[in-house]
């Protein structure tokens, strides 16, 4: 079965400072994989999608994501964090043989202090 | 573009009682929702997936006849917890699909059972 797993609870980071979240999968083949972000009671909006071709994915607000197949990895970066990314990060699986449900991590919750 | 709603954003119902939480793609039609539940800091819990003028399907564990799915309509589905109870109470995410993996979230519907 596939699963996602997002190692890092909690991460917290000066305003400023690079970012990276981690995100490993567990699936036979390659997957569709996603980042979204969730500000405190709101919905989730996509930062960032791959489904193929290059591996590094540019997103909205600055984020990237590096697939790395050897690792079975999408981490998300981004160079310089604001404080108005402080929110819950949700990285989240899609294959192919299981419809279009997507599997979410647990997620990270970020901090950023001044 | 993209955009779903959701109704009511917030709701209080007391315990037996009925409620009905509607999911709309306002711009888009949507042949596919998906139902998700959240408990505060975890992640995202499919609890069913609906196609158009089908019967929903749902995952394991979830009660088909306590969370009553419909999706009438390519821009419409409705979520019905019927005679709710305090476990009852989380925060219930509808997302719409066109038929590919991107899915577009609703802000979400925070129900509250007394």
């Amino acid at each position: 079965a596939q699963s996602v797993t997002q190692p890092d609870i909690h991460i917290t980071v000066s305003e400023g400072a690079s970012l990276e979240l981690r995100c490993n999968y567990s699936y036979g083949a390659t997957p569709y994989l996603f980042w979204y972000v969730q500000s405190p009671g709101q919905g989730l909006q996509l930062l960032l999608k791959y489904f193929s071709g290059d591996t590094l994915v540019q997103g909205i607000k600055g984020f990237e994501a590096e697939f790395k197949r050897s690792q079975s990895s999408f981490n998300l970066r981004k160079p310089s964090v604001h404080w108005s990314d402080a929110a819950e990060y949700f990285c989240a699986v899609g294959a192919p043989d299981s419809g279009y449900a997507l599997n979410f991590g647990k997620g990270t919750s970020l901090l950023v202090t001044p | 573009g993209a955009v779903v709603s959701q109704h009511p954003s917030w709701v209080i119902c007391k315990s037996g009682t009925s409620v009905k939480i509607e999911c709309r793609s306002l711009d888009f039609q949507a042949t596919t929702m998906f139902w998700y539940r959240q408990f505060p800091k975890q992640s995202l819990m499919l609890m069913a997936t609906s196609n158009e003028g089908s019967k929903a399907t749902y995952e394991q564990g979830v009660e088909k006849d306590k969370f009553l799915i419909n999706h009438a309509s390519l821009t419409l589905s409705t979520l019905t917890v019927t005679s709710a109870h305090p476990e009852d109470s989380s925060f219930y995410i509808c997302s719409a699909s066109t038929g590919e993996y991107e899915q577009y979230f609703g802000p979400g519907t925070r129900l509250t059972v007394t």
